[in-house]
């Protein structure tokens, strides 16, 4: 089956700067990227999302690259807010409505 | 409120005691999955349905869980003689074919 993971498990950065979370996967038939964001007794939200005959993705301060043949996917955040800091997960999903299988998470804190 | 909504929130049980958990997704959407999440991990596949077919388990999921979706619609998750390691986040999804997957809030589980 699939396995996701996912570096680094905690990230502090300094307001402004960037922050990058990296996932690899194993199974090459896995199609479809999303990123969830999830603060502290929340749900999972879904911030950005990537599909395999994509290279990248941006959405305002996040970004998504995909390497089909490394088989990993990064999320990047620029210009990183207080309101940015929360838990991150990767996921990868093979075929359309299956299943996700879920990265570690990263636990993303911003510094003022 | 049209998001997926999971009753009860929170759940305390004496081990061996049977539990159930109820997840009502979009009405539109036809995928309904659970997963379940312990601290500091990302979420974990245990099945999923299209419409009222239970398309897949994990082998993760002993003998003692069971889910149904009888008309398609809304979907419970039984846990029979609960032990101290069901104790979790049960978080229930759902989404259509190819689309992204909403989640709950969760039920926490604690089983004393």
């Amino acid at each position: 089956g699939e396995n996701v993971e996912q570096h680094p498990s905690t990230l502090s950065v300094q307001e402004g700067d960037s922050a990058v979370i990296k996932c690899t996967y194993s199974d090459s038939a896995s199609n479809y990227f999303p990123w969830y964001k999830q603060e502290l007794g929340k749900r999972p939200q879904l911030i950005i999302d990537i599909r395999s005959n994509v290279g990248e993705k941006k959405d305002q301060r996040i970004a998504v690259t995909l390497n089909k043949t490394a088989k990993h996917f990064s999320l990047h955040i620029t210009e990183t807010q207080p309101e940015d800091s929360a838990v991150y997960f990767c996921a990868a999903q093979r075929g359309g409505g299956n299943k996700l299988t879920f990265g570690t998470g990263t636990q993303l804190k911003v510094e003022l | 409120d049209t998001g997926v909504s999971q009753d009860p929130r929170h759940k305390i049980t004496k081990r061996g005691q049977n539990v159930t958990f109820r997840c009502d997704p979009i009405s539109e959407h036809n995928r309904l999955y659970w997963y379940r999440q312990t601290l500091g991990q990302g979420p974990e596949f245990l099945t999923y349905f299209q419409n009222e077919a239970q398309l897949e388990k994990s082998r993760l999921l002993s003998d003692r869980f069971s889910a149904e979706r009888p008309k398609g619609s809304f979907s419970t998750l039984e846990i029979q003689r609960t032990e101290q390691g069901d104790s979790a986040m049960y978080l229930c999804a759902s989404s259509v074919r190819t689309g992204e997957a909403f989640f709950g809030q969760g039920t926490r589980l604690t089983v004393v």
